[in-house]
């Protein structure tokens, strides 16, 4: 399967605890993308990237979130000093460029206790 | 700001029936939209997509239809099946980041 990969698929942290979730791209696909997404409700978009340049962040990004992606690869996304809002399904996608269908990963689920 | 919604946030039919989801979107300047179903436990699955110089596109058991007058987009799935239950989104690109609405969910009853 060469589609985007997330790992972990699952992460339950206590508040106050950093973590680091990866993503890794369909391997042509140089737009990466990450998402928010709650239950019962559509994916939020957080940041994206072109090649390895962080293009646009969202208001939603707040300065505890840091995304990297250093070689144009795969990505990082770390939240520090979490919170239980931050309690939600972390959605990557990739694309061959845009407009073009972004393809999503199976996410990560992340829980704060 | 602008927004995109689903009209139904749920939605039943019998296995065989067509089904239709509609979407309505805010963003008169939107030239890309896609439609996603998402599984329990996954992530959004591409279906189908339109760009706004088309007025409809087909794909296997799938059509979406796109009203720019109304600002109206509508996925239609013929032979609706049991593996057609799901949450479908429509989603809008805007400036290359997808906008979602909600979700409706299709429940497929055998």
């Amino acid at each position: 399967d060469t589609g985007v990969s997330q790992d972990p698929r699952h992460k339950i942290t206590k508040r106050g605890q950093n973590v680091t979730f990866r993503c890794d791209p369909i391997s042509e696909h140089n737009r990466l993308y990450w998402y928010r997404q709650t239950l019962g409700q559509g994916p939020e978009f957080l940041t994206y990237f072109q090649n390895e340049a962080q293009l646009e962040k969202s208001r939603l990004l707040s300065d505890r979130f840091s995304a990297e992606r250093p070689k144009g690869s795969f990505s990082t996304l770390e939240i520090q000093r979490t919170e239980q809002g931050d309690s939600a399904m972390y959605l990557c996608a990739s694309s061959f460029g845009q407009p073009e269908p972004q393809h999503f990963g199976d996410g990560t689920r992340l829980s704060i206790l | 700001g602008e927004s995109v919604g689903l009209h139904l946030p749920t939605l039943s039919v019998q296995e065989g029936d067509n089904s239709i989801i509609n979407c309505a979107y805010s963003n008169s300047a939107s030239d890309y939209f896609i439609w996603y179903k998402q599984e329990s436990g996954k992530g959004p699955q591409f279906i189908i997509d339109i760009r706004s110089n088309m007025d409809k596109r087909q794909g296997q058991r799938v059509t979406v239809l796109l009203n720019k007058t109304v600002k109206h987009l509508s996925l239609q799935i013929a032979a609706t099946q049991p593996g057609d239950s799901a949450v479908y989104f429509c989603a809008e690109n805007e400036r290359g980041k997808l906008i979602f609405g909600q979700g409706t969910e299709l429940s497929v009853k055998p």
